[in-house]
């Protein structure tokens, strides 16, 4: 089952403007992470956000974290065409055994016209 | 470093036959976990290895298989293959340690089954 939902789940915007993408999740996290996705290839890792953390800054990218809320939020500022991809966030508590599982929302497909 | 590779990057197989997949993680990375990517069902995680054991497994029908060698390279099977299987297999390393939260991804093999 899905342990985070992106909102919205496509968003389309003029190079420059900014993005933000919001994501919930249902149960208690040790840390949240953002991955990239373009066309049907590999996920790059974008940021990690710890569940002690509210706010954690990359580059152009903002991630917010509300745990009582269950809820983070991407932003990304400035975009550009190549920002054009998939945005997953991700979240996983260790196993009993210490393995890390990540699970995945269905991510918000970002359009960033030139 | 190089990153994590996956072969094959396509393949084509017909239902009822079977298929490997290989992956080989990044130089030091012990850990490699396997995903399942679908339009319907998104991103689904198949199982984790750490020194050549099984850690974690996903929801999967036994069906789906996999193995880590003694040089952490990996290898996922699917036996008695189904059209729902085809997708996109994507594996990712992470390093070790409590702390390994980040995962890093290959690019994926798109399998189809006809």
């Amino acid at each position: 089952s899905q342990q985070g939902e992106e909102d919205p789940q496509a968003l389309s915007i003029q190079e420059g403007e900014n993005a933000t993408m919001n994501c919930s999740y249902k149960t208690s996290i040790n840390n949240l992470q953002w991955y990239r996705q373009n066309s049907g290839r590999g996920l790059v890792h974008l940021i990690l956000i710890r569940s002690n953390e509210r706010e954690k800054h990359s580059g152009r990218l903002r991630v917010t974290l509300d745990t009582s809320k269950k809820s983070s939020s991407l932003l990304i500022t400035a975009s550009r065409a190549a920002d054009t991809a998939s945005y997953f966030c991700a979240t996983g508590p260790y196993s009993g055994a210490g393995s890390y599982q990540l699970t995945f929302g269905k991510g918000t497909k970002l359009s960033v016209i030139p | 470093k190089a990153g994590v590779t996956q072969t094959p990057r396509y393949l084509i197989k017909t239902r009822g036959q079977q298929v490997t997949l290989s992956c080989s993680p990044i130089s030091g990375h012990r850990s490699v976990s396997w995903y399942q990517q679908t339009p319907g069902q998104g991103l689904q995680f198949l199982f984790e290895y750490f020194s050549e054991t099984q850690r974690n497994k996903g929801n999967f029908p036994g069906r789906f298989s996999g193995r880590q060698f003694s040089n952490s390279r990996s290898e996922m099977n699917v036996s008695t293959l189904e059209l729902g299987d085809s997708a996109l297999y994507l594996c990712a390393s992470s390093s070790t340690g409590i702390r390994s939260y980040e995962q890093y991804f290959g690019p994926g093999t798109r399998l189809t089954v006809t």
